[in-house]
């Protein structure tokens, strides 16, 4: 069974850059694409963006400018990095494995960032 | 502010059905699956169903999901307690801007 498991730090400073990382067990990165979806308090879903196992990124137009994302095959890992961060930013964010029209079928139970001074 | 419009909230009672409707565009719905996920409280989304009308497997046939033009629709038959939760409808979406991933606006689905 594929797992999904988001980190970094739950507290971001206004105008830091946001970064987390999803760690999958349970299978391998390849063959796959992988998202980031956020909940703002609540809120409802906002996807950020996905990438391919080798390296192709689509990222949702309002965000696209502040994010980047990344993968390393050796770690089994794909990250996120969410500049010049605001209030509104602060949201649970998940990642999931994005099946492409299987949909995103497996989820991390996400994790909360905090954007405060 | 989503593009795909779904109602804010649906009940009923143990036994009986439910639908959610979730209403959207030529440039969504219209040209492209929809998806259909369930947050219960406290949890991440789960995937309830793919292309339109597919259930994953361990989905309960209870679920199901249906597209005509720019509009889906989830119902839900014999309601259980379980089935409380936030379901959300989802579906690519193409702008001049690119496309993009669009949750719906969500609906909460209570058992009375």
């Amino acid at each position: 069974q594929v797992q999904l498991q988001e980190s970094g730090p739950g507290l971001v400073k206004p105008s830091e850059t946001l970064s987390l990382t999803c760690t999958v067990s349970g299978g391998s990165i390849s063959g796959y694409y992988w998202s980031w979806i956020r909940q703002s308090p609540g809120k409802g879903l906002e996807w950020i963006g996905h990438i391919y196992y080798s390296g192709t990124t689509k990222s949702n137009p309002p965000l696209k400018s502040r994010v980047t994302l990344s993968v390393d095959m050796s770690k089994n890992q794909f990250s996120l990095k969410l500049r010049s961060v605001t209030a509104a930013d602060t949201a649970v964010y998940y990642c999931a494995r994005d099946a492409g029209d299987e949909g995103k079928d497996f989820w991390g139970q996400g994790t909360l960032v905090t954007v405060s001074s | 502010q989503s593009v795909l419009t779904q109602p804010p909230s649906a009940s009923g009672t143990p036994g009986q059905g439910v639908t959610i409707s979730c209403s959207g565009s030529s440039s969504n719905i219209g040209n492209n699956y929809v998806y259909w996920y369930q947050q219960l409280p406290g949890t991440a989304p789960k995937l309830l169903i793919s292309r339109n009308s597919q259930r994953p497997s361990g989905v309960p046939d209870r679920f199901s999901g249906s597209k005509s033009g720019t509009s889906a629709s989830l119902a839900i038959s014999g309601l259980r307690s379980e089935d409380e939760a936030d379901y959300y409808c989802a579906a690519w979406a193409d702008s001049l801007s690119g496309s993009s991933y669009v949750f719906g606006t969500g609906t909460r689905v209570t058992v009375l």
